[in-house]
């Protein structure tokens, strides 16, 4: 049973460029969170998407959008890269919008320089 | 709004010895609470949650966790300690509606 996946694993990017961050969740999972690790801190939460449409979102701003697809797979992507958005970063799937128990991926560490 | 807190940085304990991580949360409601450990270069595994029941749950490679609600704790424990318990450990709290929201993590070393 294949758990979440996320790609590409590293990312080297340039201030003001554009990324997109892929993630396939669980087997049986249809909800995906994204969450972003700073160095040194704990992952704060992006957003969650659930039937293909953002359901909540944290405390970042519009440069960060999203997207779910049918087959429950999500892409995270950030416009206007800026050196502070250098983290690792995380997806998370549930077995449905109300579980609580998430699985999370390896993470995607991207560097912005 | 809710919020954990990790009180300690790190931790550092003698292989065999018990070790504790600290977890407190402030949340409105009944908490649901958890526990995910991460190696280097990793993203997060799950050790175990609470969500009602028993105070003490146990979970994952030996670990366990005492949920004291007059106090607003949710410590992690082990009897004893692995050297390959080495990791950064975090606490999180989720209520429903909401995500989970994680402590800034502690950080567990174990000797030989």
């Amino acid at each position: 049973d294949a758990g979440v996946t996320q790609s590409p694993t590293h990312l080297i990017k340039t201030r003001g460029q554009q990324v997109t961050l892929r993630c396939s969740p669980k087997s049986g999972h249809d909800t995906v969170s994204w969450y972003q690790q700073a160095l040194g801190q704990g992952p704060q939460f992006i957003f969650q998407y659930y039937e293909e449409e953002e359901r909540q979102r944290g405390n970042f701003p519009d440069r960060f959008s999203g997207h779910q697809f049918p087959n429950y797979s999500s892409e995270l992507n950030v416009n206007a890269l800026l050196l502070g958005d250098s983290a690792l970063y995380l997806c998370a799937s549930t077995q449905n919008v109300l579980r609580a128990e998430a699985f999370f991926g390896q993470g995607t560490r991207l560097t912005v320089v | 709004a809710q919020s954990v807190a990790q009180p300690e940085d790190q931790v550092n304990v003698a292989e065999g010895n018990p070790l504790t991580v600290k977890c407190t949360y402030s949340v409105s409601g009944n908490p649901y609470l958890f526990w995910y450990v991460q190696y280097p270069n990793r993203g997060l595994q799950f050790l175990l949650k609470y969500i009602t029941g028993d105070n003490l749950v146990k979970g994952s490679y030996g670990f366990e966790a005492e949920f004291n609600k007059s106090q607003t704790s949710f410590h992690l424990k082990k009897p004893s300690a692995l050297v390959s318990d080495s990791a950064l450990y975090f606490c999180a709290v989720y209520q429903a509606g909401t995500a989970l929201i994680f402590g800034k993590g502690t950080t567990l070393s174990v000797s030989s």
